[in-house]
Parts: C-alpha cells; sequence; structure tokens
C-alpha cells in the first residue's frame, strides 16, 4: 500500500534560519503530493501541491519539489518566522484510477524562536 | 463561503453515553471524510464517503458509525462511548478530478470520554 514517512520532531529553530522537512514517499502510480499545516487548535488547511514529477510547489515562503527519481517531497523555507510554527503534514494522494483515501504521514512540529 | 463546519467544538461525554458529531460543507464536493488525531499517531481515517449515499470503513471504525444525509452532511455517531475515543476529531471533504485532490479540514471536535 501507500506510505508516507517524515521526519520526526519536534523542529526547533531560531527566527530567520533555514528550515528543512524531510517527506518520502512509497506509492503506485502516479500519485499527487502535499504539504498541510496544522496551527494550534485549528484543522489542517493546504500549504502547497505539486502534481507531477519535478513540479514545484509553493506558497508563503514554503517550496517543495516532487522528485520521483528520490520518492520524495522536502519541505524549504529560507527564513523561518516565529508565526510558522506548527504541525506540518505530508500527504498523497492516489493517481487517476486510484482509491479515494489520502495518505498522511505522522506530522513534524516546528518551534520557531525569536 | 464557510467551507466545512463541524459541531459541536468541545464535547465531554461519560462511558456508554452515545452522540453524533455533525459536519457539512458548502463546495459541493462529492467526497467527504472523518479523522482522528491521537498524540504521536497523526491523522486516522476512521469512516469516508466517496460520493452521497455510500460509506465505507477506514482504518479505525470499531465502535463507530456514520450518515451521509445528502451531499453537504456527514454525520458521525458514538454509540457507546469509551476512554479510548478521547481524541481530537475533523471532518473533512474533497473533489477528485483525475486522482488529484486536495482536502478541506474543519475546525475539529475535542471529545473527552471520563
Amino acid at each position: 500500500g501507500n506510505s508516507v514517512t517524515q521526519m520526526e520532531g519536534p523542529v526547533t529553530l531560531s527566527e530567520e534560519a533555514f528550515l528543512t522537512i524531510n517527506c518520502t514517499y512509497t506509492a503506485t502510480g502516479y500519485p499527487s503530493l502535499f504539504w498541510y499545516v496544522q496551527y494550534p487548535g485549528e484543522g489542517l488547511q493546504l500549504l502547497l501541491k505539486a502534481t507531477k514529477a519535478d513540479d514545484k510547489g509553493s506558497n508563503k515562503g514554503f517550496e517543495a519539489t516532487y522528485r520521483k527519481e528520490t520518492t520524495s517531497f522536502h519541505l524549504e523555507k529560507g527564513s523561518v518566522q516565529v508565526s510558522d510554527s506548527a504541525v506540518y503534514f505530508c500527504a498523497l494522494s492516489p493517481g487517476s484510477g486510484g482509491s479515494y483515501i489520502p495518505t498522511f504521514g505522522r506530522g513534524t512540529s516546528l518551534i520557531v524562536h525569536p | 463561503n464557510a467551507g466545512v463546519t463541524q459541531t459541536p467544538k468541545f464535547q465531554v461525554l461519560k462511558t456508554g453515553q452515545s452522540m453524533t458529531l455533525q459536519c457539512a460543507q458548502d463546495m459541493n464536493h462529492n467526497s467527504m471524510y472523518w479523522y482522528r488525531q491521537d498524540p504521536g499517531m497523526g491523522l486516522r481515517l476512521i469512516y469516508y464517503s466517496a460520493s452521497e449515499g455510500t460509506t465505507d470503513k477506514g482504518e479505525v471504525p470499531n465502535g463507530y458509525n456514520v450518515s451521509r444525509l445528502n451531499k453537504r452532511e456527514f454525520s458521525l455517531r458514538l454509540e457507546s462511548a469509551a476512554p479510548s475515543q478521547t481524541s481530537v476529531y475533523f471532518c473533512a471533504s474533497s473533489e477528485v478530478s483525475g486522482g488529484t485532490y486536495e482536502q478541506y479540514f474543519g475546525p475539529g471536535t475535542r471529545l473527552t470520554v471520563t
């Protein structure tokens, strides 16, 4: 079956530091890949997505590139802010003809200190 | 456009009591989902409904039932609550298009069973 593995947290950084959160996946076919963010006390919301190999998703200074050769979709940001403190989830949805069930990683908590 | 709404936001039950969690979406999505989120466990799918009139079990369906009341509404029922069902419950909806779909989450229901 499909699976998503992301680095365990918490990841603790100082403001303006560079962020990488690793995500690798196992899937058949051509899945779409997502990063969701969950702020304290809220539901998940889509941060960015990529639907095919070599696509780069970007939003709010975050970026991730769909790498089929390494089955990875690492999240990066050049300069984090305290307001980026949240839990980040990597996820995939099966390609055309697949099931309706997405697969989520376990989440990585990010804590940014001033 | 409210997106996905859930009621109630908080609930405390005694063991053996029953309750229904309500979810509604106004985006005309076909697919709806119920997840639970526990510390260190990520998101686990309880039930989903690929389209109006259909429901299927997810990863952890025991102790729960669902009803897809119409295209907008998808409810989750606990018939006899147990302390192990203490969790945060999220409803989500999505539209499947060519195998690519992103999920839209509600704000969650925080349930404590004593």
